[in-house]
Formats: structure tokens, sequence, C-alpha cells
């Protein structure tokens, strides 16, 4: 299968600050990188993706860079909120293919 | 409630008992995807349907697993023999079209061999 992997499995912030999660992934050919979000209990939760042709995609308070030349992801949270502690995963998509994730990492704000 | 859903949410089964959970995907959406997530891991992918077509199976998904989706709409995971590692969350998933990567995920199955 694909590799899809995150730097780092834990990331502590507190509330109002910005969080920066990074992920890395091998295949070039992918269309999409999506991020998800998955509290506890409950299935993971689409958050934004970006095409593969682009370098940015903002959305409401969370913003998506790609980096193709060293193939990394990272997803920014602007003001982080207590309602945003869940594990952030990383997954790449291929145009009639599947979903390929990685292995999460877990945010944690403290109020 | 218009989102994916999973029955049952919980399964206890006995090592050896084959179970079987139920994916009721988003009425429009045509792909419906099997995921397997152990405690710590991202989800790791079984299979797809577009439409009743299942179009891949991943080698994770060995003879013992089985999965339908006969008309298109309602997906069922057959686990026959079960063993202490099946043990996992089972997500489905489903979205709109081959380029839909807002894929829905139900809430899941979790399932428990003893």
């Amino acid at each position: 299968g694909e590799s899809v992997g995150l730097h780092l499995p834990t990331l502590s912030v507190q509330e109002g600050d910005n969080s920066i999660i990074n992920c890395a992934y091998s295949n070039s050919a992918s269309d999409y990188f999506i991020w998800y979000k998955q509290e506890s209990g409950k299935g993971p939760q689409f958050i934004i993706d970006i095409r593969s042709n682009m370098d940015k995609r903002q959305g409401q308070r969370v913003t998506v860079l790609l980096n193709k030349t060293v193939k990394h992801l990272s997803l920014q949270i602007a003001a982080t909120q207590p309602g945003d502690s869940a594990v952030y995963f990383c997954a790449e998509f291929s145009t009639g293919n599947q979903f390929y994730f990685g292995t999460g990492t877990s945010l944690t704000v403290i109020p | 409630d218009t989102g994916v859903s999973q029955d049952p949410r919980h399964k206890i089964t006995k090592r050896g008992q084959n179970v079987t959970f139920r994916c009721d995907p988003i009425s429009e959406h045509n792909r419906l995807y099997w995921y397997r997530q152990t405690l710590g891991q991202g989800p790791e992918f079984l299979t797809y349907f577009q439409n009743e077509a299942q179009l891949e199976k991943s080698r994770l998904l060995s003879d013992r697993f089985s999965a339908e989706r006969p008309k298109g709409s309602f997906s069922t995971l057959e686990i026959q023999r079960t063993e202490q590692g099946d043990s996992a969350m089972y997500l489905c998933a489903s979205s709109l079209g081959t380029s839909g990567t807002e894929a829905f995920f139900g809430q899941g199955t979790r399932l428990t061999v003893v």
C-alpha cells in the first residue's frame, strides 16, 4: 500500500494559539490530499482537501499547505479551540482509487 | 439523520463465530468504502464499491471477509470464523463520484472477538 506518515504523534497547544500538524507522503501520483478529524468514538470527519496541482488552500480557520518537492503536507488551525481536540489524519487519494490514511496526530488543546 | 449509518455500533462475538455488519450510505452517493481501524492507527482500506460493483479489495481482506452491495445502496461486510485479530473498528464511508474526496464516514462498528 501507499505510505502516508506523520511526523509527531501528539501535539499540545494553548487555546487561542495556532496549531500546525505535519504529514509526509510517498506517492507522487496522488491527485488529492485530505485532512480528517476524528473525535473519540466517532468516524473521521472531512476537514479540507487540496488538489495536487495546488500549493495552498484555505478554509474556515484551517489552511492546508502542500509542498510537492519534499512530499510534505501540513494543516494549520488558527486560534485553536477546545473543540479542536481530536486525532487528525492526512490521507491521499488518487482518482478512481481509494484513500490511504496516515497514523494520525493527537491534538490536545489546553484551556 | 441523512449521514452514513452503520449497524450495529458494537458487537462482541466468540472466536469462530460469523458476524455481519451493515452500512447505509448517503442516498445519492455511488461510492461506498469499508475501512478497518485499530487503536492509535489510521483507517486501513478494505474494499470499495462503485454502485453495486466491487472494484477493489485490499490484501487485508482475507477469504474470511466478504462484502456485498447488492442493489447499489446499502452494503454488508461479513467476517466468517472470526479471530481475535479481527477485533477493530469497522468504518464505512460513502462519496459522490470518482473524484469525491469528501467521503462521509459512519460512526463505525466496534468488533470485539473474545
